[in-house]
């Protein structure tokens, strides 16, 4: 099974400042991975597909990027309605995976 | 507008089976997989199964192969998750989403809880 590490489990930061978030895979997955954020009770929503292809509807300040086994989410200048958990997820092959996910919290 | 809306949940004791049901509208059911995806009380988002478009291929996690069984009716546009021998490490609410590559599409969750 390939294994999604996120980084940093938890992040403190005051709204305006611009993060990246980390998802690293055990092995090579190309660049099948996608990026969702979980709002307290709400169902996830998908932000970046394919580590950095933009959806339509998502706001310009989120980007992804990365290949292979190297992943991140950038959040430019934070807005208070980005504070929630973020996924990163692998459908490069079965079992589909996500990682376990960095919350985003304000300082 | 695409629609999934899971039910069927509840509680039930270790051992026991449940059936859950999601309805889909908004899009053309029979031409997309499906999945069910769960999360365990203030845990994360796990993957549990997938079927195909025609129903003909399913993938599993392996904790819950042998036990969970994922199916489709294409004329009722409803995806289902049978539920059988149910232990406590089973209690999540579950999402049925859609399609693959990426899970677009989420329902609200059916909550689940396994206990005796």
């Amino acid at each position: 099974d390939i294994m999604l590490t996120q980084s940093p489990a938890t992040l403190s930061v005051t709204p305006g400042e611009s993060i990246s978030l980390s998802c690293r895979a055990s092995q090579s997955i190309s660049t099948n991975l996608h990026w969702y954020q979980q709002k307290p009770n709400e169902s996830p929503r998908v932000l970046i597909k394919y580590a950095s292809q933009t959806i339509s509807g998502i706001p310009s300040r989120f980007s992804g990027s990365g290949s292979g086994t190297d992943f991140t989410l950038n959040i430019n200048r934070v807005e208070p309605e980005d504070f929630s958990v973020y996924y990163c997820q692998q459908s490069n092959s079965w079992p589909l995976t996500f990682g376990s996910g960095t919350k985003l919290e304000i300082k | 507008e695409v629609q999934l809306v899971e039910s069927g949940g509840g509680l039930v004791q270790p051992g026991r089976s449940l059936k859950l049901s999601c309805a889909a509208s908004g899009f053309t059911f029979s031409n997309y997989g499906m999945h069910w995806i769960r999360q365990a009380p203030t845990k994360g988002l796990e993957w549990v199964a997938s079927i195909s478009p025609s129903g003909g291929s399913t993938y599993y996690r392996d904790s819950v192969k042998g036990r969970f069984t994922i199916s489709r009716d294409n004329a009722k546009s409803t995806l289902y998750l049978q539920m059988d021998s149910l232990r406590s490490e089973d209690t999540a609410t579950y999402y049925c989403a859609t399609p693959t590559d990426p899970f677009d599409y989420w329902g609200q969750g059916v909550m689940v809880t396994v206990s005796s």
